[in-house]
């Protein structure tokens, strides 16, 4: 069974760091690229950060875009997602989910079909 | 791109047909997905790649369109469908979504 588990959520000052990893089983973890995506309390989803499989390439939201950085350790089926200089504005519940990818008519494309159930970020002091 | 959802909340009751709209601010081409959430739940995906069911999502989901404008439809509210609906384009990053559409028992 495909699973993904978020870690390291919690509650951190303004201006703090938090480390999150999310831990994949059930599938070969380095042949995906990774997405994050992120919820505030009472609000839609917002798109964070991607990864490709290797790991070369990544993508981020403007609104994280130098404090955050995505990451993968293949050897270990894990993802992360290391956060710097956090705000409030950052407070959210975190997913993460596997970017699935199909051939049709010869064009590739992607849509995230796994998701795990969430790690939970409180910036405030 | 930014995507625009409509309508924001809708009431229906079971057994009607739903549909409900999201507009991207440039092409997508198709490459627009559909994704239900319930409370306190992670999202799934119902529909990729604008008019493709994921396995295992009910028949009665569909979805249509292409380049900027796209419809998710359900032909057939069932007590389960009461939840957030969110649009998400895969075509260029940011990937952006949808601001949701909460669908309410009338």
């Amino acid at each position: 069974e495909v699973q993904l588990l978020e870690s390291g959520g919690g509650l951190v000052q303004p201006g703090g760091s938090l480390r999150l990893s999310c831990a994949a089983s059930g599938f070969t973890f380095s042949t995906y690229g990774m997405t994050w995506v992120r919820q505030a309390p009472g609000k839609g989803l917002e798109w964070v950060s991607s990864i490709i499989g290797s790991g070369i390439t990544t993508y981020y939201a403007d609104s994280v875009k130098g404090r955050f950085t995505i990451s993968r350790d293949n050897s270990k089926d894990t993802l992360y997602l290391q956060m710097n200089s956090l705000r409030a504005e950052d407070t959210a519940v975190y997913y993460c989910a596997k970017r699935q990818y199909q051939l049709l008519s010869s064009y590739y494309y992607y849509y995230m079909d796994v998701w795990g159930k969430g790690t939970t970020v409180t910036v405030s002091s | 791109i930014q995507m625009t959802q409509s309508p924001s909340s809708l009431s229906a009751s079971v057994g009607d047909r739903v549909t409900i709209s999201c507009r991207a601010s440039q092409s997508t081409s198709n490459s627009l997905n559909w994704f239900q959430q319930k409370p306190g739940k992670a999202p799934k995906l119902l529909i990729y790649a604008a008019s493709s069911l994921h396995s295992g999502v009910p028949s009665r989901f569909s979805g249509s369109g292409s380049g900027t404008d796209f419809t998710l439809s359900i032909s057939s509210l069932q007590p389960e469908d009461f939840a957030t609906y969110y649009c998400q384009q895969s075509y260029s990053a940011p990937y952006t979504f949808g601001q949701g559409t909460k669908l309410e028992i009338k």
